[in-house]
């Protein structure tokens, strides 16, 4: 059966960086894209961006565009977030999601972020 | 900036009918808008129900139903469950990327 499996939760400082993973089971991990989710304690949800596990092309949110990195590794199906120069406003759950053709389907379990000093 | 709204909370009676409305700041929302619906519980991920306007996922119940009314995206959900009580997103491809509705929060009471 398809699933995301994501990392465990992290608490980070202001200004460090983040890096969640997501391994995927269950299906051809490179037939399929992984969108990127997340949303803050009591608010809704936001879209990061997404990657093609095929041929590595990206669309990103614009409002994240300059800190904020996605990749997979084919070998190990995982995908891969990167977001740097880190606030408090990036305290949130972070999700991926298999994406195909404007279809994002199975999700992972979801990773906690806290930014605290 | 492109919005999408929704209605911010909508309660509905046991077995009875509702129908969410999903709109874009841009216009009429189209197929080509690709529209979503998600249902999440509190604690849990985000769970898909429907996808391509009105396509339900192998696991939505056929209660639920997707929709373009007047514009907007619609999900009815006929015959509502108190399993049903939950936060419903709907997402549109817009203006380059993924837009999330604010969420419409269903009570079933």
């Amino acid at each position: 059966q398809v699933q995301l499996v994501q990392s465990g939760a992290e608490v980070n400082k202001p200004g460090a960086s983040l890096r969640v993973s997501c391994k995927a089971t269950g299906y051809t991990f490179t037939n399929y894209g992984i969108s990127w989710v997340r949303q803050a304690p009591g608010q809704g949800l936001e879209w990061m961006g997404w990657i093609s596990a095929h041929d590595g092309r990206t669309n990103y949110a614009q409002r994240l565009l300059d800190r904020f990195t996605m990749t997979t590794d084919a070998s190990t199906s995982t995908a891969y977030m990167e977001l740097r120069s880190l606030t408090f406003d990036d305290t949130a759950v972070y999700y991926c999601a298999r994406d195909y053709n404007f279809v994002p389907d199975y999700w992972g379990q979801g990773t906690l972020v806290t930014v605290s000093s | 900036q492109t919005v999408v709204t929704q209605e911010p909370s909508l309660t509905v009676s046991p077995g009875g009918t509702v129908t969410l409305t999903c709109a874009s700041s841009i216009g009429a929302v189209t197929t080509s808008y690709y529209p979503n619906w998600f249902q999440q519980k509190p604690g849990q991920a985000p769970r898909a129900l429907i996808c391509y306007v009105s396509n339900r996922h192998s696991w939505t119940p056929a209660r639920f139903s997707g929709s373009l009314l007047g514009g907007k995206a619609a999900l009815t959900l006929s015959g509502a469950q108190p399993e049903d009580e939950a936060e419903y997103y709907c997402l549109l491809h817009q203006g380059g990327g993924w837009v999330f509705g604010g969420g419409t929060k269903l009570t079933v009471l």
